[in-house]
């Protein structure tokens, strides 16, 4: 069946350096997709989304990259600072009447000070 | 504007009783959802409203029933509760289905004993 995955599990980075987070999709038909972030005892945040009529998004520190070629959404955080520190889910749909989000199994992006 | 906003935060439950999820949107939101978030499972749907009068099935809906109130609440119910429900339980809610980023509560932690 079709299912958004992450390659990694964890990522560790040094406070101030950029962090990348990766995702792996496999439905070729997803047209929409989201970053969250998730901090330990919350619920997901809404951090950026793309459509699938563009290939990058610039928010405040964050820039989502898209390439349909090969189904990968990744998300690049400048300047990476503690409270970076969470767990960042990834999430695709096709839009339309019977639209629902997938939603990845997260990786934990850990900030060394 | 309290976003979304669910109650208890947190409950313990004996094998056997029943317990109602409360969840509140103010944000004038169509589509709503109840995901349950186990260790390496991810989020994983239980049931959603797409629009105020409708409720459908999700991924996980076994055990589980729903009711959308109105347009603002949509509450989860377990009327026998299981060990297996132990979990932590989030709403969320959306302008309209998947074409959109959903907006999640601060989550339910239960525990079933």
């Amino acid at each position: 069946g079709e299912s958004v995955g992450l390659h990694l599990p964890t990522l560790s980075v040094q406070e101030g350096d950029n962090s990348i987070i990766n995702c792996a999709y496999s439905n070729s038909a997803s047209d929409y997709f989201i970053w969250y972030k998730q901090e330990s005892g919350k619920g997901p945040q809404f951090i950026i989304d793309i459509r699938s009529n563009m290939d990058k998004r610039q928010g405040q520190r964050v820039t989502v990259l898209l390439n349909k070629t090969v189904k990968h959404l990744s998300l690049q955080i400048a300047a990476t600072q503690p409270g970076d520190s969470a767990v960042y889910f990834c999430a695709e749909t096709r839009t339309g009447a019977n639209s629902k989000l997938t939603f990845g199994k997260g990786i934990t992006l850990s900030v060394r000070p | 504007n309290a976003g979304v906003t669910q109650n208890p935060k947190f409950q313990v439950l004996k094998t056997g009783q029943s317990m109602t999820l409360q969840c509140a949107q103010d944000m004038n939101h169509n589509s709503m959802y109840w995901y349950r978030q186990d260790p390496g499972m991810g989020l994983r749907l239980i049931y959603y409203s797409a629009s105020e009068g409708t409720t459908d099935k999700g991924e996980v809906p076994n055990g589980y029933n729903v009711s959308r109130l109105n347009k603002r609440e949509f509450s989860l119910r377990l009327e026998s509760a299981a060990p297996s429900q132990t979990s932590v339980y989030f709403c969320a809610s959306n302008r309209d289905r998947g074409n959109y980023g959903y907006t999640f509560g601060s989550g339910t932690r239960l525990t079933v004993v």
